[in-house]
């Protein structure tokens, strides 16, 4: 199992353009996190998704959006870019939300730089 | 509101030293902790969490809700435990679906 993956690697945008960025799980996961990692700082939560359903939104702008697909991939999208926004995009996966054994799995990240 | 404290943001030692990478929390429930490492150039992975009470590559961490702290130690550090050190918490209860992570530690262990 390769675990979890995330596209593309690294991406720049402009101020004011829309960024897709997208996470497939550990097979057998049905639950994806989605972090922002600023430089310096630690992972920030930013959406939980369970069975398709987001279970959890952490302090973000309406401009982050996410969905799960049947298949239990992810994709996080962000709108009106900001040079805020340059950060490390991480995508975790469980196989549960809650409970115990849950471990998150972490992917290598999205690396978003915005000029 | 859920608060992760880890005050050093670099730590030195030299090989077979003891370390403690400290980590402090703020929650009014019952937390869930746990210890993320990130090795360069490797992604996040888990240290240990302290429900389980393991004890992982000789380092040991205990919950001390007293003193609202989870230090991560190892009695003799290896020059293979530099990395990146993350504290995080997990809440109880309605907020139990994310992590809270703290601004981390950079252990450097010197030959």
């Amino acid at each position: 199992d390769a675990g979890v993956t995330q596209s593309p690697t690294h991406l720049i945008k402009t101020r004011g353009q829309h960024v897709t960025l997208r996470c497939s799980p550990i097979s057998g996961h049905k639950s994806v996190s989605w972090y922002q990692q600023v430089l310096g700082q630690g992972p920030q939560f930013i959406f939980q998704y369970y069975e398709k359903e987001e279970r959890g939104r952490g302090n973000f702008p309406d401009r982050f959006s996410a969905r799960q697909f049947p298949n239990y991939s992810s994709e996080l999208n962000v709108n009106a870019l900001l040079l805020g926004d340059s950060a490390l995009y991480l995508c975790a996966s469980s196989l549960v939300p809650q409970g115990y054994p849950d471990t998150q799995y972490f992917g290598p990240g999205t690396r978003l730089t915005v000029l | 509101a859920q608060r992760v404290t880890q005050p050093e943001k670099l730590l030195s030692v030299f090989k077979g030293a003891p370390v403690e990478l400290k980590c402090n929390y703020s929650y009014s429930g019952s937390p869930e902790l746990f210890w993320y490492v990130q090795y360069s150039r490797q992604r996040l992975q888990l240290l240990l969490r302290h429900i389980s009470r393991e004890s992982i590559k000789g380092f040991t961490a205990d919950l001390n809700k007293g003193e609202t702290s989870f230090h991560l130690k190892k009695p003799f550090a290896q020059e293979e435990d530099s990395a990146m050190y993350y504290c995080a918490l997990r809440g109880s209860g309605g907020s139990n679906y994310k992590l809270t992570f703290g601004k981390g530690t950079l252990l450097t262990v010197n030959p």
